[in-house]
């Protein structure tokens, strides 16, 4: 079946502008996971989903980082007021939770370059 | 200090030889660790899962786990030039904390 999926696959923003990810997860898979990825460094947590509900959020890295999945399928990572540090690949990652284990694989997407000019 | 540690690398090693990678945690609650590899450009793929403390075998790839010690390690036997890419050990909860990656590149 389909992988996870992520648009735009590249996206080039100016500094001060808004942006949406978009993260399409495997369809059924319960838990969805946000990453972001600087260059050169392993992906870093940003924020987890159980369906709609946004279970952490510890990873974001300011107010200006604004994640939802409102229909427990579809996500979006929205980005106000971009700025230079932001510029990353954002890596979304979906999973089928085995109950009361943490053994499930995480898929990931082939992630979104930010670059924040 | 950092969640998950790895061997900064890069590590080359000739065609046909034996890529060891070595990790180490520091939440002894840990319970699930993995090891993604990373082709430039492209996203993380999961090639090993371990859960309990041993070796476990797939392939050319082996992980070894030691809870006691906080360390996992992977060796792949019989390197490829397609094995070169930049590896990522991964520790879980229920969320992934990822090292920064060693790159190992196999020569033809």
């Amino acid at each position: 079946g389909a992988g996870v999926s992520q648009s735009p696959r590249y996206k080039v923003a100016k500094r001060g502008q808004d942006v949406a990810l978009r993260c399409d997860p495997i369809s059924g898979h319960v838990s969805l996971f946000w990453y972001q990825q600087a260059l050169g460094q392993g992906p870093e947590f940003l924020t987890y989903f159980q369906n709609e509900a946004q279970l952490d959020k510890s990873g974001l890295p300011s107010d200006r980082f604004f994640a939802e999945r409102p229909e427990g399928s579809v996500s979006t990572l929205k980005i106000q007021r971009t700025q230079q540090e932001d510029s990353a690949v954002y890596l979304c990652a979906s999973s089928l939770p085995s109950a009361g284990t943490y053994t499930d694989t995480q898929y990931f997407g082939p992630g979104t370059r930010l670059t924040v000019l | 200090q950092k969640e998950v540690e790895q061997n900064s690398g890069p590590l080359s090693v000739p065609e046909g030889a034996i890529a060891s990678l070595n990790c180490t945690y520091s939440d002894r609650g840990s319970q699930s660790f993995f090891w993604y590899r990373q082709y430039s450009g492209k996203s993380p793929e999961l090639i090993m899962s371990i859960y309990s403390n041993g070796d476990k075998e797939d392939g050319r790839f082996t992980a070894q786990l030691n809870k006691a010690s906080q360390y996992v390690s992977l060796l792949i036997r019989d390197s490829q030039p397609s094995d070169s890419a930049t590896y990522l050990c991964a520790v879980r909860g229920y969320k992934l904390s990822f090292g920064a990656g060693t790159t190992v590149t196999v020569r033809a």
